[in-house]
This record gives C-alpha cells, sequence and structure tokens, in this order.
C-alpha cells in the first residue's frame, strides 16, 4: 500500500521553540507539499518541493522553511514557534511528469500546539 | 486556476444516492475537474477527476455539463462513512516547478444519515 507517513500524530511545543515536522513516502516522487488546516480557512499550501534540494514558497510560507535533502523526505521547519502556528499540518506528494495523474497522497496529518 | 463554489453543507439518507454540485463558470480549456474528499481526523482523500467527458471509477461519478462550467460528484450509495468534507478543485495542465499544487477551498460537508 503506498503511503506518506508524518512522524507525529500530535506535538505540543512552546513559544520560540525551533519545530520540525518530517514527512516520508515510499512512491518515489518527485513532488512533495506541506499544507496547514484551519477551521474556517480551509486547506493552505506552505511550501512544496519538485526535486531534491528545490523548493517553492506557496501561499503561507511565513514563519516556515523546509528542508529536501533526500527524495522520499520532505521536513517542515518552524524557526521560532508562535501561537498562531497553531494547526493541523499535512504532507503530500505526487507523481510527476507523464505518469502524473493527477492524484495527490496525503499523510495522516500532525496537529501541533504551541503554547 | 479557476475559483470553484460549492453549497456548505449538504445532508443525504444512507443508500441514496449523493449528489454534490460545484460551480467553476471560469474554468478555462485546459483546466481539469478534480474532487477529493477529507474524513474526520485524516487527510484528504483523491476521488475522482475528469476535463471534459463523464468519468467513473468504484468510488463515485464524476458528471461535466457541456459547457464545463459546472459539475457534480454522484456517489451512487451514500454510507454512514461517507461522511465528509468533499472538494472540488480546478486546475490546470502541471510544469514541473509549479503546478502540482492543488488549492483546496471549504468544500462542501456532507453528512450521510441512517
Amino acid at each position: 500500500d503506498v503511503k506518506v507517513t508524518q512522524s507525529s500524530r500530535y506535538l505540543v511545543k512552546r513559544t520560540g521553540e525551533k519545530v520540525f515536522l518530517e514527512c516520508v513516502q515510499d512512491m518515489d516522487h518527485e513532488n512533495m507539499f506541506w499544507y496547514r488546516q484551519d477551521p474556517g480557512l480551509g486547506l493552505r499550501l506552505i511550501y512544496f518541493s519538485y526535486d531534491v534540494k528545490m523548493k517553492e514558497k506557496g501561499d503561507i510560507p511565513e514563519g516556515y522553511s523546509v528542508s529536501r535533502e533526500k527524495k522520499e523526505r520532505f521536513s517542515l521547519i518552524l524557526e521560532s514557534a508562535s501561537t498562531n502556528q497553531t494547526s493541523m499540518y499535512l504532507c503530500a506528494s505526487i507523481q510527476g511528469g507523464r505518469e502524473n495523474t493527477g492524484e495527490l497522497f496525503f499523510g495522516e496529518g500532525s496537529r501541533l500546539t504551541v503554547l | 486556476d479557476a475559483k470553484t463554489t460549492q453549497p456548505t453543507s449538504m445532508d443525504c439518507a444512507e443508500g441514496r444516492a449523493a449528489n454534490l454540485p460545484c460551480n467553476h463558470s471560469t474554468i478555462s480549456g485546459n483546466e481539469y475537474v478534480y474532487w477529493y474528499r477529507q474524513i474526520h481526523s485524516q487527510g484528504p482523500q483523491y476521488i475522482i477527476h475528469g476535463l471534459k467527458n463523464n468519468e467513473t471509477n468504484e468510488m463515485a461519478s464524476l458528471i461535466i455539463t457541456e459547457d464545463r462550467k459546472s459539475s457534480t460528484l454522484i456517489l451512487p450509495h451514500a454510507t454512514l462513512r461517507d461522511t465528509a468534507v468533499y472538494y472540488c478543485i480546478v486546475r490546470g495542465p502541471s510544469n514541473s516547478n509549479s503546478g502540482y499544487a492543488l488549492n483546496f477551498g471549504k468544500g462542501t460537508s456532507l453528512l450521510v444519515t441512517p
């Protein structure tokens, strides 16, 4: 079964802490994404990556950075967590090029609470 | 990418067909219509997509009007497990540097009742 795995389902951090959210996919997909989801706002794209070491800003990149050192792993980094970053974070991946079917595969989500 | 409009919420009786509408009146000729759903506390799940023709798979059917300005997702025999938020998304063909991201709106919250 194809899979996108997020390292933690639930995290509680303090304001100012550095937070790493890890995502691993086993489908050899080139493209990976980080979204956040908040009540009333839907899913919003933070960053995406279309290849190793490549990254692009999404709609709300402020306060976040990302790392893609290996094809299967895409990390979201909160350099100094703030309370307004309390949210559900969703990682997704998709095949690129001719094999792309339009199907995004999502992880289960990581619910981050910043106190 | 074209914007979509969906009802905020809908109800459906178990065993009946659930018909979820989506308006995308500004859709361009090369833009696809995608449907995803998100069950509570899970990540979104792909359902189906189409360009011009109606599509059917094991989960649902997608009916796209001839002018492509609207579409309907049909769950032929809704079950309680189909209770979820359903997202209709329009997106053009992707290029390698940007286009695979999908913009999820707020979707339709479907409640299937016994």
